[in-house]
């Protein structure tokens, strides 16, 4: 069984504060990483997607590493403003499969 | 272009009944894969479906399954409902099961509840 595990499993901020959290997922067999935000009472919506040991990506205030031999990624919030207030999921394929397997998030609460 | 469409959006359902949720992708997508959210897990794997075939299957009992039709629109049926089955089921679709860098795009989920 493969496991992905995030932490940690909540955040409080202030407004402006930078924070990090991990995502831990199988070393081996690695395909892609993929990193989603999920507002409440919205849906899912995608991130980044990372297949290269050593990616770097950004999005505004937001950027993913990416480690695939030690097995895990960091996502970085810049300057948190209340409306980056969600869930951090992220992703995790093999390539042996066809399936992405979840961690079970990171809650972000940004207090203004 | 129109995101992914799943109905119905909310519905209440008894124990021993069966259910089922529709989800149509956006144009051109042929991957629909499906995920449960109960309270304090991740999205688990349901199944997912690529050209009317289920490529992969996720660990739920038999009573969870699905099909896809040759236009892309894919319905999942849970039979012999039972009060765990309570959860949020939410429908992503992409452009091809063989990239895992395609990204998923997620519709707006049904919330079952089972009483």
């Amino acid at each position: 069984i493969l496991n992905v595990e995030q932490s940690p499993q909540s955040l409080h901020v202030q407004e402006g504060d930078s924070t990090n959290f991990t995502c831990s997922f199988p070393s081996s067999n690695f395909y892609a990483l993929h990193w989603y935000r999920w507002e409440t009472a919205k849906s899912p919506e995608a991130l980044f997607v990372m297949t290269l040991n050593g990616d770097e990506k950004k999005k505004g205030q937001i950027s993913a590493t990416l480690n695939t031999k030690e097995g895990y990624s960091y996502l970085y919030i810049k300057g948190s403003q209340p409306e980056d207030s969600a869930t951090y999921l992220c992703a995790f394929k093999g390539d042996s499969s066809y399936k992405l397997i979840f961690g079970s998030g990171t809650r972000l609460l940004v207090r203004p | 272009k129109a995101g992914v469409t799943q109905t119905p959006r909310y519905l209440i359902k008894t124990r021993g009944q069966q259910v089922t949720l529709s989800c149509s992708p956006i144009s051109g997508h042929r991957s629909v894969s499906w995920y449960q959210q109960t309270p304090g897990q991740g999205l688990q794997f349901l199944f997912e479906y690529f050209s009317e075939t289920q490529r992969n299957k996720g660990n739920f009992p038999g009573r969870f399954s699905g099909r896809q039709f040759s236009n892309s629109r894919s319905e999942m049926n849970v039979s012999t409902l039972e009060l765990g089955d309570s959860a949020l089921y939410l429908c992503a679709s992409s452009g091809t099961p063989d990239s895992g860098a395609n990204v998923l795009t997620f519709g707006a989920g049904s919330r079952l509840t089972v009483l």
